[in-house]
């Protein structure tokens, strides 16, 4: 079965605070695809990220940093000196390597950035 | 490059009757997928269309339906609404090149819909 685990359901930070979102995942399949997202109060989804299930390498994007660790199937996200325009709610999302497209999302996180 | 639209943004509806929501997905996606968003379920698979045809669906009673059009325009259905349907749904699209599910999904803005 699929599912999508992200613990923490709220959390608040101090701009300019560095912040890490965890992300557990569960798949029996060997080939999958991991994304963030990222959802405004405005409520459009935007694209962050994807991994595939081959590439462990972590990555670093500007102040936003992903560490994938297939060992304890898990897909964290690391917002670096935390800014007010941060606040959202964050998904972590899973898909599998066959037709269908479907994605399986966790129940999110939002994020707080206090001035 | 236009992103995903989706219309109307807002819809209100009384309970039994039935809805159609439209989705325009980035020129050149041929896959179109729905989510519905409630505060409690959180974010549930409705089903995706590739080239017109659905290749998937969620686990949803089959009030809920929806169609691709020839330029992958896509349209979802609900009929019979129930004050349960209220939810922001959300569409995406997706290059499938190869029709996998690698690519990532680029999402609408979402049409809130009420069920008074």
């Amino acid at each position: 079965a699929q599912k999508v685990t992200q613990a923490q359901t709220e959390i608040s930070v101090v701009e300019k605070e560095d912040v890490t979102l965890d992300c557990v995942y569960e798949t029996r399949d060997t080939t999958y695809y991991l994304f963030w997202y990222k959802q405004p109060p405005s409520g459009e989804l935007v694209f962050l990220i994807r991994r595939n299930s081959f590439d462990e390498q972590n990555e670093i994007s500007g102040r936003y940093s992903w560490n994938f660790q297939k060992s304890t199937s898990s897909f964290n996200f690391t917002i670096t000196a935390s800014q007010v325009v941060d606040s959202a709610v964050y998904f972590c999302a899973l898909s599998e390597a066959r037709p269908g497209n479907q994605f399986y999302f966790g129940t999110g996180t939002s994020l707080t950035v206090i001035p | 490059k236009a992103g995903v639209t989706q219309t109307p943004r807002y819809l209100i509806k009384t309970r039994g009757q039935q809805v159609t929501l439209s989705c325009s997905p980035i020129s050149g996606h041929r896959s179109v997928s729905w989510y519905q968003q409630t505060p409690g379920q959180g974010l549930q698979f409705l089903f995706e269309y590739f080239s017109e045809t659905q290749r998937n669906k969620g686990n949803f009673p089959g009030r809920f339906s929806g169609r691709q059009f020839s330029n992958s325009r896509s349209e979802m259905n609900v009929s019979t609404l129930e004050l349960g349907d209220s939810a922001l749904y959300l569409c995406a699209s997706s290059l499938a090149l190869t029709g996998g599910s690698y690519n990532e999904q680029f999402f609408g803005p979402g049409t809130r819909l009420t069920v008074l």
